[in-house]
């Protein structure tokens, strides 16, 4: 499809376990952000990919968060040993990155709604 | 420290009344602002967005107001229509920051009733 595919739309898994989840951007888009919602919260900024720059980490709550991105592709977050704040909707979105003439919108996905019981 | 602050957690407006959406931000170093507008279930996509340098901006029923002195910014929806019944974030920037990098607020859920 056109759109940013996020997989698996849900998941449930027991405290301590570690997960992985996939974002597939736009193709073309140079930029990909992870932000997760938390129950009733607005969206809170995760992490941020721009081309083969070093990605801002700044918004990882914790060590246990990581994320990869493989060239303008695809991107993996993974949350290791997980805890129960870590149940979240986590939304990845793209966009066409500091190259484009003025602030482009972000495209979000669906989001993987995580449950961590 | 929520730098974007959406102080109204729900809104309920008749068919075919104004709905006014209120933000209030407290970094006056953002310079670009967004509303996305989101399903259940859905991802939030992109209704409209204004720079610092304007203070209106308008786009069919939709138009965001920005008053920098007071750090504020609205979304009109006018004629409301049933299908606009989503909530509503508000995002910031700022061109320092790393491109793109949005603040949201925590989101305004809208009604819009028979």
């Amino acid at each position: 499809g056109a759109g940013v595919s996020q997989s698996p739309s849900n998941k449930v898994t027991e405290k301590g376990k570690d997960v992985e989840l996939r974002c597939d951007p736009i193709s073309g888009h140079t930029a990909l952000y992870w932000y997760r919602q938390r129950l009733g919260q607005g969206l809170e900024f995760l992490i941020y990919f721009q081309g083969n720059s070093a990605p801002d980490k700044s918004g990882l709550p914790s060590d246990r968060f990581s994320a990869e991105r493989t060239g303008e592709s695809v991107s993996t977050l993974t949350i290791q040993r997980t805890q129960q704040e870590d149940s979240a909707v986590y939304l990845c979105a793209s966009g066409r990155g500091p190259g484009s003439m003025a602030h482009q919108p972000q495209h979000f996905g669906d989001g993987t709604r995580l449950s961590i019981l | 420290d929520q730098q974007v602050k959406q102080n109204s957690p729900s809104l309920s407006v008749q068919e075919g009344r104004i709905s006014i959406l209120n933000c209030d931000y407290t970094n006056s170093m953002f310079d670009y602002f967004l509303w996305y507008k989101k399903y259940p279930a859905e991802g939030p996509t992109f209704l409209i967005s204004i720079s610092s340098i304007k203070d209106k901006n308008e786009d069919g029923r939709f138009t965001v107001f920005l008053n920098k002195s007071a750090k504020h910014l609205s979304l009109h929806i006018v004629p409301s229509q049933p299908g606009d019944s989503a909530v509503y974030f508000c995002a910031a920037s700022l061109s320092t920051d790393s491109w793109g990098k949005l603040q949201f607020g925590a989101g305004t859920q809208v009604v819009v009733t028979p």
